[in-house]
């Protein structure tokens, strides 16, 4: 069955440390990985994406995410956290045929000023 | 405001009742997906149309949901004789075919009583 799974529910920070959050993915065959973001109040925003091609991807504020066939892997990184960061972050997958997106339980991430 | 539009954006009501949630999603987007999200855990996904053809439907989808997508255009997803249990967040997302880059809606809230 298609899953994903991160490691993380909860994250504390302090502003300008470095960031990683774990994201494993369980797919057969060809799989699309993304990292959406919410803030307070808003509705998801995709960060990034990956469909094929370059395996370490760029995104929105700073953001990047490596895609590691080998780990199963779709980590998200951020070299300098800003206090704005503090939102949810979801790490979401499709392929093996379906459309639709499985998505990750969340990390809840806080930085502190 | 060209994004995903969804209303309402609260519902109460009480168990047994018939709910419908409406969903405008981007002009030239042809996908339309609902997922729906409880506290603490990473949206889950529904179904989802190409243009008016429901195309996918996931397991949680029971009986007592039904969406459509009459003209390709907006969506509703009704739910009958809801339950305590059916209190969540309904979101709805589109997207163009080519990309699968899904653009989410600010959600429906379902409480139960």
């Amino acid at each position: 069955a298609q899953s994903v799974s991160q490691h993380n529910h909860h994250v504390i920070l302090s502003e300008a440390a470095s960031l990683e959050l774990g994201c494993n993915y369980s797919y057969g065959g060809t799989v699309n990985l993304f990292w959406y973001v919410q803030y307070p109040g808003q509705h998801l925003q995709l960060l990034l994406k990956y469909f094929s091609g370059d395996p370490l991807v760029k995104g929105i504020k700073g953001f990047e995410a490596e895609f590691i066939k080998s780990k199963f892997s779709f980590n998200l990184r951020k070299p300098s956290v800003q206090w704005s960061d503090t939102a949810e972050y979801f790490c979401a997958g499709s392929g093996g045929g379906a459309d639709g997106l499985t998505f990750g339980k969340g990390t809840h991430l806080i930085i502190q000023p | 405001d060209t994004g995903v539009s969804q209303d309402p954006r609260h519902k109460i009501t009480k168990r047994g009742q018939n709910v419908t949630f409406r969903c405008d999603p981007i002009s030239e987007h042809n996908r339309l997906y609902w997922y729906r999200q409880t506290l603490g855990q990473g949206p889950e996904f529904l179904t989802y149309f190409q243009n008016e053809a429901q195309l996918e439907k996931s397991r949680l989808l029971s009986d007592r949901f039904s969406a459509e997508r009459p003209k390709g255009s907006f969506s509703t997803l009704e739910i009958q004789r809801t339950e305590q249990g059916d209190s969540a967040m309904y979101l709805c997302a589109s997207s163009l075919t080519v990309s699968n880059e899904q653009f989410f809606g600010p959600g429906t809230r379902l409480t139960v009583l």
